[in-house]
């Protein structure tokens, strides 16, 4: 079966630097999204990765491995506006996206 | 960016009506775009993809009688839920990828759908 498991929440102080692992088991592999979702909103996009290695985007980076199956969002700086759950999505062999349950990222001051 | 809107952004039926959710591609074509239905403190549970010119591929679970779905247009999908339910109140949630491009994913701002 198809399968992404992330952490259920995690919590870090404003200003530090936190990183949500993502690991994904699926059937084809055509890229691997993050996104970020507030409550009460659709998620916004965040990052997209397809080859191996570190996308870096202002405060936000993502890394991905194929060959382990592992990816993880890189967030900076934190703000408390970066409170949210943050859901890894694999893109599979049909293009449809499987997600993860989400992170929920608390921050405090 | 690309813009994905959905219509209406809330809405509240009594149970026993049919509810139609419009989910629209402003600035590019879509030939296939997503449904999506989100319950409090859960992931996005694919419910469908809607195919412009053809029949909708429900998920497993997915009652088609009861979530009709009609792409009538290369811009255009809606979503009915017929004879609402209390249990069908959740957030609903379109997605689309340009026809070009199948690793974007545009969502739509979501349609919270409150049945009394």
């Amino acid at each position: 079966g198809q399968n992404i498991d992330q952490p259920t929440e995690m919590t870090a102080t404003e200003g530090a630097i936190v990183q949500i692992n993502c690991t994904y088991q699926t059937s084809g592999f055509n890229g691997l999204f993050w996104y970020q979702q507030h409550a009460g909103e659709a998620p916004t996009f965040l990052s997209y990765n397809v080859l191996d290695g570190l996308e870096e985007k202002g405060r936000f980076s993502s890394f991905l491995s194929r060959s382990k199956g592992y990816s993880y969002l890189l967030l900076k700086e934190l703000q408390m506006k970066d409170s949210a759950s943050y859901l890894c999505a694999v893109s599979d062999s049909n293009y449809q996206l499987i997600w993860g349950a989400g992170t929920k990222l608390i921050i405090k001051p | 960016g690309a813009v994905v809107s959905q219509h209406p952004s809330w809405v509240i039926c009594k149970s026993g009506t049919s509810v139609k959710i419009e989910c629209r591609s402003l600035d590019f074509q879509a030939t296939t775009m997503f449904w999506y239905r989100q319950f409090p403190k859960q992931s996005l549970m694919l419910m469908a993809t809607s195919n412009e010119g053809s029949k909708a591929t429900y998920e497993q679970g997915v009652e088609k009688d009861k979530f009709l779905i009609n792409h009538a247009s290369l811009t255009l999908s809606t979503l009915t839920v017929t004879s609402a339910h209390p249990e069908d109140s959740s957030f609903y949630i379109c997605s689309a990828p340009p026809s070009s491009d199948y690793n974007e994913q545009f969502f739509g701002p979501g349609t919270r759908l409150t049945v009394l």
